[in-house]
């Protein structure tokens, strides 16, 4: 079965730095990868996905993932963190075989001004 | 992309009344629905899925007849909390995955409904 592990609950950076979420994952077919964004009070919002196609994926907000197979990770990174960008982030993976999304933990992300 | 509203986004009730919340899908046809309980500061636990037309598939632990959930359409699910008690306070989250093109791969969620009952 498959399984997703995020590395750090909580992430905190100042306002304009690098964003570095982790994001392992398990899976014994080859894997579809989402991160998904919770706002307070709110649903998920894909932010990007990665479907077999190229390996590093972009996303809205400036975000991107890189899929790694010798790593088996899926990284979320934005170049400059910015106040808005506060919020719970998911990674997910999910299985054709097993027909439903797997989530991780979650990270919160914190930007300090 | 892909939009999936829920009804209501809060509802606070008594206990031992029931509740029921609404999942559409607004701009697709959605063959496979999730439902989605969420703990203060926590992940995201699968309830149920529900395929249209067939009778949803529970995760364990999850009781089905206290937690109904209807797929009668391609746009719409419906999860009812029968005689709702306060440890059933939480956040529901519906999602919906289409089954033609990029929707096939991706779930699309809802904006939650916060239920509290007293």
């Amino acid at each position: 079965a498959q399984s997703v592990t995020q590395l750090g609950s909580h992430v905190s950076v100042s306002e304009g730095a690098l964003v570095l979420l982790r994001c392992n994952y398990s899976s014994s077919v080859p894997p579809y990868l989402f991160w998904y964004v919770q706002y307070p009070n709110q649903g998920l919002q894909l932010l990007l996905k990665y479907t077999s196609a190229a390996t590093l994926v972009k996303g809205i907000n400036d975000f991107e993932a890189e899929f790694k197979k010798s790593e088996t990770s899926f990284h979320l990174t934005k170049p400059s963190a910015h106040m808005s960008d506060a919020a719970e982030y998911f990674c997910a993976v999910y299985n054709n075989a097993g027909n439903m999304l797997t989530f991780g933990g979650g990270t919160r992300l914190m930007v300090k001004p | 992309g892909a939009v999936v509203s829920q009804h209501p986004s809060r509802v606070i009730c008594k206990s031992g009344t029931s509740v029921k919340i609404e999942c559409r899908s607004l701009d697709f046809q959605a063959t496979t629905m999730f439902w989605y309980r969420q703990f203060p500061k926590q992940s995201l636990m699968l309830m149920a899925t529900s395929n249209e037309g067939s009778k949803a598939t529970y995760e364990q632990g999850v009781e089905k007849d206290k937690f109904l959930i209807n797929h009668a359409s391609l746009t719409l699910s419906t999860l009812t909390v029968t005689s709702a008690h306060p440890e059933d306070s939480s956040f529901y989250i519906c999602s919906a995955r289409g089954a033609s093109g990029g929707l096939q791969e991706t779930q699309y969620f809802g904006p939650g409904t916060r239920l509290l009952v007293l």
